[in-house]
């Protein structure tokens, strides 16, 4: 059994670029969840996606945006990179959205100059 | 809003001591409960979990955990600690309006030879 994998690792933007994460869910996990880890801090939920499509969202900007693939693998999308955007993101995976237990990724670190 | 308070950002503990990391949340629907461990440089591992039945949770390593709901409270033990157990420790709250997961500021564990 595969766990959840990110790419890339580790990552250096300048502020106003884009930037794509990727993550592979575990499998027999339809659900993803992305979760932002900024430096001495516990992780902030950003979005969850079930099934391809958003499935909830926390308190983030419309330039942080995802998407699922139809083989349950994730993408999470930021625009307009900000300074405060550095940060470790946390890809996790699940079963169906429930008290399931949520499955982690190493994550990737992002840097923003 | 629901919210998770750790109370403590560092717990310094000699070796073999048992130690206590504090974990209270406040929400006014039904949760469920999680303590994760981040070892540096990784991603979140899950050590143990409360989602109903007997409030007394055993986990991995050794560590266990109570939930007490008139007391809003989670807090993780350990009877005995070791040098491997130096990481961050994470409280997280799930609720099933929307199975977003509510975390905590961290504590560190930090073992003293």
């Amino acid at each position: 059994e595969t766990g959840v994998t990110q790419s890339p690792t580790h990552l250096i933007k300048t502020r106003g670029q884009q930037v794509t994460l990727r993550c592979s869910s575990q499998s027999g996990h339809n659900t993803v969840s992305w979760y932002q880890q900024a430096l001495g801090q516990g992780p902030q939920f950003i979005f969850q996606y079930y099934r391809e499509e958003e499935n909830g969202r926390g308190n983030f900007p419309p330039r942080f945006s995802g998407l699922q693939f139809p083989n349950y693998s994730s993408e999470l999308n930021v625009n307009a990179l900000e300074l405060d955007d550095s940060a470790l993101y946390l890809c996790a995976s699940s079963g169906d959205p429930s008290r399931e237990t949520q499955y982690f990724g190493p994550g990737t670190r992002l840097l923003v100059l | 809003a629901q919210s998770v308070t750790q109370l403590d950002s560092q717990v310094p503990v000699f070796e073999e001591a048992p130690v206590e990391l504090r974990c209270n949340y406040s929400s006014s629907v039904s949760v469920y409960l999680f303590w994760y461990v981040q070892y540096p440089n990784q991603g979140l591992q899950l050590l143990l979990k409360y989602l109903s039945g007997s409030t007394l949770v055993k986990g991995i390593n050794g560590f266990e955990a109570e939930f007490n709901k008139s007391q809003t409270s989670f807090h993780l033990r350990k009877p005995s600690v070791h040098i491997s157990d130096t990481a961050e420790y994470f409280c997280a709250v799930g609720m099933d309006s929307n199975y977003q997961l509510i975390w905590g500021a961290g504590t560190k564990l930090i073992i003293k030879p």
